[in-house]
C-alpha cells in the first residue's frame, strides 16, 4: 500500500520560508509525478504544483509562481516544496498527492497534511 | 484557466436518499474529471475518476455521470458514513482546478 507523509509544517512570520517535505513509501516513487495542493481553513481545495517522475516537467499555480518551488529526489523517495515570501493567506494545510500516470492524471493517494501559520 | 462550479453548495438529506451534486466547467474537459470525497479532519480520497470510473475500494452506492461541461456525482443511498464534502476536479489541463465543495449533512 502506498503512504504519504508531510512533514515541516510550522508558524512562520509573513515574508519568511519553510521547506516541506513528503515522504512516499510503497510505491516506485521515480514511476510517478507527484502534487501539491493545499487547504486554507474553512476553505476549498487549491492545487498549487506539479513535478513529474523525472523532474522534466513542472508546472505552477499563478498564485504561488516566483515564491514556491517544487522538487524532487528519487533516491529517497521524498518530494519537496520550498516556500519563500510567505504570506498570511499562505495559511493552510498542504497536502502532496500522488498523481496517476496512466492518463487520467487523478490525485491517489494523499498524505494527511501538514499544517503551515503565517502569522505575526 | 478552467472554472469549476457546484451545486448545490450544501445539502442536507436523510439516510437511505438519493443525492445528486453537479459540477459544471467553463470549458470542455472532455472525460477528465474526478469526484473526491473530504470527511472532517481528514484528507481528500478518490471517490471516481474519468467521470463515471469508480475508483477500488469505493461502495458501488456512488456513481458519476455526464460529458462535456456538466456532470453529476449521485449517492443512490446515503448512509450516515458519507457525512463530508464533495470536490469536482479536472485534469484536462493546467493548472488543475476544484469545484468549491458541495457540503453534505444528514438529517
Amino acid at each position: 500500500e502506498v503512504y504519504l507523509v508531510e512533514s515541516g509544517g510550522d508558524l512562520v512570520h509573513p515574508g519568511g520560508s519553510l521547506r516541506l517535505s513528503c515522504a512516499a513509501s510503497g510505491i516506485t516513487f521515480s514511476d510517478f509525478g507527484m502534487n501539491w495542493v493545499r487547504q486554507a481553513p474553512g476553505k476549498g481545495l487549491e492545487w498549487l504544483s506539479y513535478i513529474s517522475g523525472r523532474s522534466t516537467t513542472i508546472y505552477y499555480a499563478d498564485s504561488i509562481k516566483g515564491r514556491f518551488t517544487i522538487s524532487r529526489d528519487n533516491g529517497k523517495k521524498s518530494l519537496y516544496l520550498q516556500m519563500n515570501s510567505l504570506r498570511d493567506d499562505d495559511t493552510a494545510v498542504y497536502y502532496c498527492a500522488t498523481n496517476d500516470d496512466t492518463g487520467w492524471n487523478f490525485f491517489d493517494p494523499w498524505g494527511q497534511g501538514t499544517l503551515v501559520i503565517v502569522s505575526s | 484557466d478552467i472554472q469549476m462550479t457546484q451545486s448545490p453548495s450544501s445539502l442536507s438529506a436523510s439516510v437511505g436518499d438519493r443525492v445528486n451534486i453537479t459540477c459544471r466547467t467553463s470549458q470542455s474537459i472532455s472525460n477528465y474529471l474526478n469526484w473526491y470525497q473530504q470527511k472532517p479532519g481528514k484528507a481528500p480520497n478518490l471517490l471516481i475518476y474519468g467521470v463515471s470510473s469508480l475508483q477500488g475500494g469505493v461502495p458501488s452506492r456512488f456513481s458519476g455521470s455526464g460529458s462535456w461541461t456538466d456532470f453529476t456525482l449521485t449517492i443512490s443511498s446515503l448512509q450516515v458514513e458519507d457525512l463530508a464534502t464533495y470536490y469536482c476536479q479536472q485534469t484536462y489541463n493546467f493548472p488543475r482546478t476544484f469545484g468549491p465543495g458541495t457540503k453534505v449533512e444528514i438529517k
